[in-house]
């Protein structure tokens, strides 16, 4: 089974910058590797697919980066909407599988 | 726009079964890719429990094969998760979900059921 690593678990950003999470597999997805949001009481969307693909609706500060092991989010000037978890996710391989979640927060 | 609702019981004794059924709207169950389940205990991340064909194709995550059980109704529209002697560490939401294709997973969710696992 392949392990995703999330870094950091939590990064504290001041809206208005930029916030650039991590991802990284334990062997390699390819590009087969999707990024979500989760906000508070809320199921996760899906915003990135392919490593670097915009889901339909997601704004275009929203990009990803990557391939193989190593994968990143970048969230260009933070929206006070975009304190959220994000979870990175490989479907390169059956099973499936989460990293821990990076949490965004407010600084 | 396809909806995704989950149903089942919100509470479950241990050593019980657990199950979740999850109903499609505005899409048919056969022309999906995968069909999926996906927990998240609380205060916790998210756990891929596995994903169903609808020619009856699945596949589960490693820690839960030996419990776990997913199955597709297409007369009826519906995927269910069966999950077998529960403990209260499989207490969590549970989301089921639809993946488009191998490079796109869940891009639909379903709001999420609680269950709890509780004497």
């Amino acid at each position: 089974e392949i392990v995703m690593t999330q870094s950091p678990a939590t990064l504290s950003v001041s809206p208005g910058e930029r916030a650039t999470l991590s991802c990284r597999a334990s062997q390699s997805v390819g590009s087969n590797l999707a990024w979500y949001q989760q906000k508070p009481d809320q199921a996760p969307r899906l915003l990135i697919y392919g490593a670097s693909t915009r889901a339909t609706g997601i704004p275009a500060r929203f990009s990803g980066s990557g391939a193989g092991t190593e994968f990143t989010l970048t969230i260009s000037s933070l929206q006070s909407e975009d304190f959220a978890v994000y979870y990175c996710q490989q479907c390169n391989n059956w099973p499936y599988t989460f990293g821990q979640g990076t949490k965004l927060a407010i600084k | 726009q396809v909806q995704l609702l989950e149903s089942g019981p919100g509470l479950v004794k241990p050593s019980e079964t657990l199950s979740l059924t999850c109903t499609v709207s505005d899409y048919s169950i056969t022309s999906g890719y995968y069909w999926g389940w996906i927990r998240q205990p609380p205060g916790k991340g998210l756990e891929w429990i596995g994903s169903i064909h609808h020619s009856g194709s699945a596949y589960y995550t490693t820690s839960l094969k030996s419990r776990a059980t997913i199955s597709v109704d297409t007369s009826k529209n519906k995927f269910s998760l069966k999950l077998s002697s529960v403990t209260a560490a499989d207490t969590a939401v549970y989301y089921c979900v639809r993946d488009q294709s191998r490079e796109v997973p869940a891009i639909d969710w379903g709001r999420g059921t609680t269950v709890t696992v509780s004497s």
